[in-house]
């Protein structure tokens, strides 16, 4: 079956440092891989996307690259701010036949920035 | 624009009790789905619905059942709330490149 892991945290930073936040995937044919971002008390929002192999998906001074090879998609970001703190769950979406995309999330990884 | 819009946000409930979550959106998107997020599990979904009329198993349907009412709207049904169904439920619509759109969540407490 499909599955997604991401490193687990939490992942302490200070502010302005760099980033990574490591990904991998296993799945049977091309999918579609993310990265959603869950602000405390708040529902989980798309940050960035690649819908296929060497793709980069970018969003707010973050960035993924799809990379096929490896079956990775690691999040990262050069300069960490306060605002930033949050849990972020990488996911692949695969086409499942139909109207069916079968989606599967890796479990999140918690990220503090300290000041 | 509203999104995807879930009630209640919080709910209190004794066991055996049972509840409806509602879900609407706005987006005219097809698929529709509910999962529950716990402590250290991520999400887990429990039902999703491709489409107006067809509704589908998760990875966790135990308990729970759904309905599928028209495009914009997808309920959630605890029958007989259990202490195990604790937990914080999103709904979450399907875009056209494959990104999901969530809610902001309802958080369930069942004593």
């Amino acid at each position: 079956g499909n599955s997604v892991t991401q490193m687990e945290g939490p992942v302490t930073l200070s502010e302005e440092a760099f980033l990574t936040i490591n990904c991998t995937y296993t799945a049977t044919g091309y999918p579609s891989l993310f990265w959603y971002v869950q602000y405390p008390g708040e529902g989980l929002q798309l940050l960035l996307k690649a819908t296929k192999a060497d793709d980069k998906g970018s969003n707010k001074g973050f960035e993924a690259t799809y990379r096929k090879e490896t079956t990775s998609f690691h999040l990262e970001k050069g300069s960490v701010q306060v605002s930033d703190s949050a849990v972020y769950f990488c996911a692949l979406s695969l086409y499942g036949g139909g109207s069916n995309y079968k989606l599967t999330f890796g479990k999140g990884t918690l990220l503090t920035v300290n000041p | 624009n509203a999104g995807v819009t879930q009630t209640p946000k919080f709910q209190v409930l004794k066991t055996g009790q049972s509840m409806t979550l509602q879900c609407a959106q706005d987006m005219n998107h097809n698929s529709m789905y509910w999962y529950r997020q716990d402590p250290g599990m991520g999400l887990r979904l429990i039902y999703y619905s491709a489409s107006e009329g067809t509704t589908d198993k998760g990875e966790v349907p135990n308990g729970y059942n759904v309905s599928r009412l028209n495009k914009r709207e997808f309920s959630l049904r605890l029958e007989s709330a259990a202490p195990s169904q604790t937990s914080v439920y999103f709904c979450a619509t399907r875009g056209v490149t494959g990104e999901l759109f969530f809610g902001e969540g309802s958080r369930l407490t069942v004593l």
